[in-house]
């Protein structure tokens, strides 16, 4: 079956970085596009970037542009978030999708001094 | 952007009830609109997509209809294991915006 694993996550001081990664097995990686959604503490889903199945379009949500960067390598069926310029806003559970179908358990990021 | 307003926040229900909850979009986005359910501690499950069609596994109590900008989902008869929150989401564009929630707690 599908699965889903984001690794990665942790505790970060403000201004610090990143990088999670989600590793993909039961699906043929490379003819997904995936997502990556987080989850503050207590509130609601938000969509963070997206990418296309070859990598070769990313998108972002405005509160992340800049400072958040996805990537993916095909041949290891594995995706990317690269966090720097870290904010305590950014405090939440990291969850990588692949399209709208599948979600992986989540990772948390906390990141305060 | 588009903005996905959902609603209600939150609902107190029965179990038996049938429930509906709504999402509205600020402009179209071609029935590009999916469904998810979230238990607390629990990653979201995709419940429907395309505006109507039903996941794979998902019970046929859940329905979802809609068009244009207006979308609804509805249990036709809730259990126990339905109490949980439900998100909207638009895919048509980027970004691509859920909407607030709604809990469906316990009356």
């Amino acid at each position: 079956q599908v699965q889903l694993v984001e690794s990665g996550g942790g505790v970060v001081q403000p201004g610090g970085s990143l990088r999670l990664s989600c590793a993909a097995s039961g699906i043929t990686f490379s003819h997904s596009g995936m997502h990556w959604v987080r989850q503050a503490p207590g509130k609601g889903l938000e969509w963070v970037a997206f990418i296309r199945s070859d990598g070769t379009t990313q998108y972002y949500a405005d509160s992340v542009k800049g400072r958040f960067t996805i990537s993916r390598d095909n041949s290891k069926n594995t995706l990317y978030l690269q966090l720097n310029s870290l904010r305590p806003e950014d405090t939440a559970v990291y969850y990588c999708t692949i399209g709208i179908d599948y979600w992986g358990q989540g990772i948390l990021v906390t990141v305060s001094s | 952007d588009i903005q996905m307003t959902q609603s209600p926040s939150s609902l107190s229900a029965s179990v038996g009830d049938r429930v509906t909850i709504t999402c509205r979009a600020s402009q179209g986005i071609n029935n590009y609109l999916a469904w998810f359910q979230q238990k607390p501690g629990k990653a979201p499950k995709s419940l429907i997509s395309a505006a109507s069609s039903l996941q794979s596994g998902v019970p046929s109590k859940f329905s979802g209809s809609g068009s244009g900008t207006d979308f609804t989902l509805t249990i036709s008869s809730l259990q126990p294991e339905d109490f949980a929150t439900y998100y909207c989401q638009q895919y048509n564009s980027s970004p691509f915006t859920f909407g607030g929630g709604t809990k469906v707690e316990i009356k």
